[in-house]
């Protein structure tokens, strides 16, 4: 059973343009939601994370969001630059679970000048 | 950037045969993981570890995977027999701790090709 679900798979959008991803949950106890970034070649990196307790966090350009009621996620990215072309994973985790971490499937973003 | 060293970074072994990658965590962490990645960007956990000590592992690892993470050296993952459905990104993490706020930095991972 996939426990985290991702939208869209893929995504084109414009250099400086805004690119919104968005994540939904399963398990009420997941109270940790990192969102990693990963390039080709490469291991995903963390980029942001939030809290259940929290409804925003901010760095940057990167934003996520988080609505507990209806166990869903975003991640929106403004002024989209080439360089952030990579595929975006939203994830999740639980206390008291050794830090095991659940992942979507996965967006695939491309920015183009 | 992450300092979490993979090896190999490919590799390609025949059905039945024995695959074996090795990890070296971040310096000081003592909590180690291994997931599967497929070709679909589907992430699957294997097993952790805290030190020597195995934390969490799924069924699969209990058949066909063994892996350990021995004091001074490596932390290894092996597939004994390895099959097709195995060829994958295996990744190694590492964080400070066990507690789920703990970041896990990512290696580059070891791209197992099974012919």
């Amino acid at each position: 059973q996939q426990q985290v679900r991702q939208s869209p798979q893929s995504l084109t959008v414009w250099e400086g343009g805004t690119t919104v991803l968005t994540c939904s949950y399963e398990d009420s106890t997941f109270n940790y939601f990192p969102w990693y970034q990963q390039f080709p070649g490469e291991g995903p990196a963390l980029l942001i994370s939030i809290l259940s307790v929290s409804d925003k966090k901010e760095d940057g350009r990167f934003t996520t969001f988080f609505n507990k009621r209806e166990k869903k996620l975003s991640l929106h990215i403004i002024d989209s630059q080439p360089g952030d072309s990579a595929t975006y994973f939203c994830a999740a985790s639980a206390s008291g679970s050794n830090n095991r971490i659940f992942f979507g499937d996965g967006t695939q973003l491309v920015v183009k000048p | 950037n992450s300092k979490v060293i993979q090896t190999p970074r490919y590799l390609v072994k025949g059905q039945g045969q024995k695959a074996k990658m090795r990890c070296i965590p971040e310096k000081g962490h003592p909590v180690v993981f291994w997931y599967q990645q497929n070709k679909n960007n589907e992430f699957k956990f294997l097993i952790n570890f805290q030190n020597q000590e195995v934390l969490q592992q799924i069924d699969m690892t209990e058949k066909r995977f063994s892996a350990e993470c021995p004091s001074n050296s490596p932390c290894s993952l092996e597939i004994q027999s390895s099959e097709a459905g195995d060829s994958a990104l295996y990744l190694c993490a590492s964080s400070l701790g066990t507690g789920n706020y703990a970041e896990q930095f990512f290696g580059p991972g070891t791209r197992l090709t099974v012919l």
